[in-house]
């Protein structure tokens, strides 16, 4: 079975600075993408970044990136440059392709941004 | 381009009540999953859909819970009848398979938020 650990409940961070939010999974399987989610307190659900275990470069997308170390079955977010507005629950994911998909999600970091 | 739609968006139920909740995924989408998300907690996977057929089910209550994807396109959750541990926002997802790249990325709704009292 597949597990995505997120051992943070909480963090703070202060405004401009960068924060890492920590995420581990376990999975046998060799082909699987690895996803961040943010979900501000409205409820959506917003795509951050995606990491593929064939990829060799660790994923950026704007001040967000992804610090994949496929050893140690972890895939960190790294928010530079954090803002206000960053204030939000953090879900790591992992999709099985060899599952038709299977798309299962961690427990989240709840992110605080200090002004 | 339109987003995952869902309905309603807020219901509250009496407890051995039935519910359903409706979802209209991103045209073109082949992959649907329905998620559970407990306050405080992350999604949890119910139910996958691939175009009409179920991928994964293994953690749906399937003595009170059901679901069917008619079409392959809408989907419907029902819960029959529901208990007070059922309050929690239910979330639809939809993707798209690119094949060669691998990256599908999940596309969410709304969600429908359920109150059990």
């Amino acid at each position: 079975a597949q597990k995505i650990t997120q051992t943070q409940p909480g963090m703070f961070v202060q405004e401009k600075e960068a924060v890492t939010l920590d995420c581990t999974y376990d999975t046998s399987d060799q082909s699987y993408g690895l996803f961040w989610y943010k979900q501000p307190s409205s409820g959506e659900m917003i795509f951050l970044i995606y990491q593929g275990s064939y990829d060799e470069q660790n994923a950026t997308e704007g001040r967000y990136s992804l610090n994949f170390q496929k050893a140690r079955k972890s895939a960190n977010l790294v928010i530079s440059a954090s803002q206000l507005g960053d204030s939000a629950m953090y879900f790591c994911a992992i999709l099985i392709y060899n599952q038709g998909g299977k798309l299962i999600f961690g427990q989240g970091t709840e992110l605080s941004v200090k002004p | 381009e339109a987003g995952v739609a869902q309905s309603p968006r807020y219901k509250i139920i009496e407890k051995r009540q039935s519910v359903a909740f409706w979802c209209n995924p991103i045209s073109g989408h082949a992959t649907l999953y329905w998620y559970q998300q407990i306050l405080g907690q992350g999604p949890k996977l119910l139910i996958q859909f691939q175009n009409n057929g179920v991928v994964d089910d293994s953690q749906l209550p399937k003595d009170r819970f059901s679901a069917e994807r008619l079409k392959g396109v809408d989907s419907t959750l029902k819960i029959q009848p529901a208990k007070l541990e059922d309050s929690a926002v239910y979330l639809c997802a939809s993707s798209l398979e690119i094949r060669g790249t691998g990256q599908t990325e999940a596309f969410f709704g709304q969600g429908t938020r359920l109150t059990v009292v």
